[in-house]
């Protein structure tokens, strides 16, 4: 069983569309995250979910909403995607908590194209 | 505020020689420090982790890295490179103190490892 699984893997749509990814982790984790990747390799994160209630919440367009229904889902929805939102995309959980508990596991990535 | 700095964006070694990626961090106090790698078009896995145990880690694949306070660094090594290690690797910082709070884990620039024949 995939331990952090993010749909759809791949993305491709047209400047100005709504697009939602979806993330689920079976890890029985409190806490999710959701970082950006860009064509450089480098990783960013974006925002982070415990028990549903958001916690970390860098400088991100507002176009960009997450959403948490509950402690194992966390959802990316992008409004008006534009070029510069392509980028793999990957979702991460962990314990919240000291020490060993907050090792973060990475679902694949989902790799969003905007045309 | 943590930072991380992996010198080399790209490393290329022989198959059977050593690697070494070098990983140097900055923080107030030591962090936790990890080691993930990403093969083509796949997600991060956790290749080795410190967390204020052994100085000296195993991780899988053969991998090693060895937290050096007084030099602020985690380089990671592997005795003898396989074709199969050609991928990107991160480090990245996590940092320590009150249980229950918010944990930002912040990444390397990453560093490419290329294994040639």
């Amino acid at each position: 069983d995939t331990a952090v699984s993010q749909t759809p893997k791949y993305l491709v749509t047209q400047m100005g569309n709504d697009k939602s990814i979806k993330c689920e982790q079976n890890l029985g984790h409190d806490t999710m995250y959701w970082y950006k990747q860009d064509s450089k390799k480098f990783l960013k994160i974006m925002f982070s979910y415990n028990n549903k209630e958001l916690i970390i919440n860098e400088t991100v367009p507002n176009r960009f909403s997450p959403k948490s229904p509950d402690k194992a889902h966390l959802n990316l929805h992008i409004n008006s995607l534009e070029l510069g939102d392509s980028a793999v995309y990957f979702c991460a959980s962990s314990l919240l908590g000291g020490g060993e508990k907050n090792i973060q596991y990475f679902g694949a990535g989902t790799r969003l194209s905007v045309l | 505020a943590q930072s991380v700095t992996q010198l080399g964006s790209h490393v290329s070694v022989s198959e059977g020689a050593l690697v070494l990626l070098r990983c140097n961090y900055s923080s107030s106090v030591p962090p936790y420090l990890f080691w993930y790698v990403q093969y083509p078009n796949q997600g991060l896995q956790l290749l080795l982790k410190y967390t204020s145990a052994a100085t000296l880690v195993k991780g899988i694949n053969g991998f090693e890295a060895e937290f050096k306070k007084s030099e602020t660094s985690f380089h990671l090594t592997k005795p003898s490179a396989h074709m199969s290690d050609a991928a990107e690797y991160f480090c990245a910082v996590l940092p320590t103190g009150t249980s229950g709070s918010a944990r930002q884990l912040t990444f390397g620039s990453g560093t490419q490892l290329t294994v040639l024949p």
